[in-house]
């Protein structure tokens, strides 16, 4: 069975003070991991996908990093808007039938002006 | 169109109410999924649609029934529901199976049971 475990479930920051959410996963084999913003109330919004260990993507303050057994999310000088919690998730191995993603419980970043 | 719209946004119904929440998507998407998400949890699966034809999720309650009428649409009929299945209810899809796809979700429906 698929896990993902995020870490730390909470983390309030300073604007401008970066740091990094971690993601640990056991997969029967990585078809991708994902990494989602979700604002309250919101769906959640696609950030990343990485496929391999190694790879590494970034988008404005955010980057994310990939190693074969964990993901990190870097954040560099946050805002306040940047404040929300974010998932990471991986797709199902074997494909088709009723699965689907597996969650971690995800970050709940608070960025204090 | 890179969306999936849900509608309606927010809905309070009885328990012994019937309704029907709404998906729509025209990226050309071949899977289409319900989850389920309660305050401060990560989202639950609840059904799984690929290439129109369901996956069914044996723990969910037949008070809630899926239906795909084509590849752009998908509903989830609501019949008897209790106060425990207030909670955001979101529409995902990807691009074919499940799988190493990046799913786009909904911003979902706020779904109040009294």
């Amino acid at each position: 069975e698929d896990q993902v475990t995020q870490s730390p479930e909470a983390l309030r920051l300073q604007e401008g003070e970066s740091s990094s959410l971690n993601c640990s996963y056991t997969v029967s084999g990585l078809r991708g991991l994902f990494w989602y913003r979700q604002d309250p109330g919101k769906g959640p919004e696609f950030l990343f996908t990485l496929y391999s260990a190694g790879e590494e993507k970034e988008k404005e303050r955010l980057k994310a990093t990939l190693t074969k057994k964990e993901s990190f999310l870097h954040i560099t000088a946050p805002k306040p808007e940047d404040s929300a919690t974010y998932l990471c998730a991986v797709p199902p191995y074997s494909g088709g039938g009723a699965d689907g993603l597996t969650f971690g419980k995800g970050t709940h970043l608070i960025i204090q002006p | 169109d890179t969306e999936v719209t849900q509608t309606p946004k927010h809905l309070v119904m009885g328990m012994t109410n019937k309704k029907s929440l709404k998906c729509e998507q025209h990226m050309g998407h071949r899977a289409m999924y319900w989850y389920k998400q309660k305050a401060k949890k990560p989202p639950e699966l609840m059904f799984v649609y690929s290439y129109e034809k369901l996956s069914i999720n044996e723990s969910v309650p037949s008070r809630f029934s899926p239906e795909c009428p084509n590849s752009s649409l998908l509903n989830l009929h609501l019949h008897a529901l209790q106060p425990e299945d207030s909670a955001l209810y979101l529409c995902a899809s990807s691009p074919g199976p499940p799988g190493g796809y990046g799913y786009t979700f909904g911003s979902g429906t706020r779904l109040t049971v009294v």
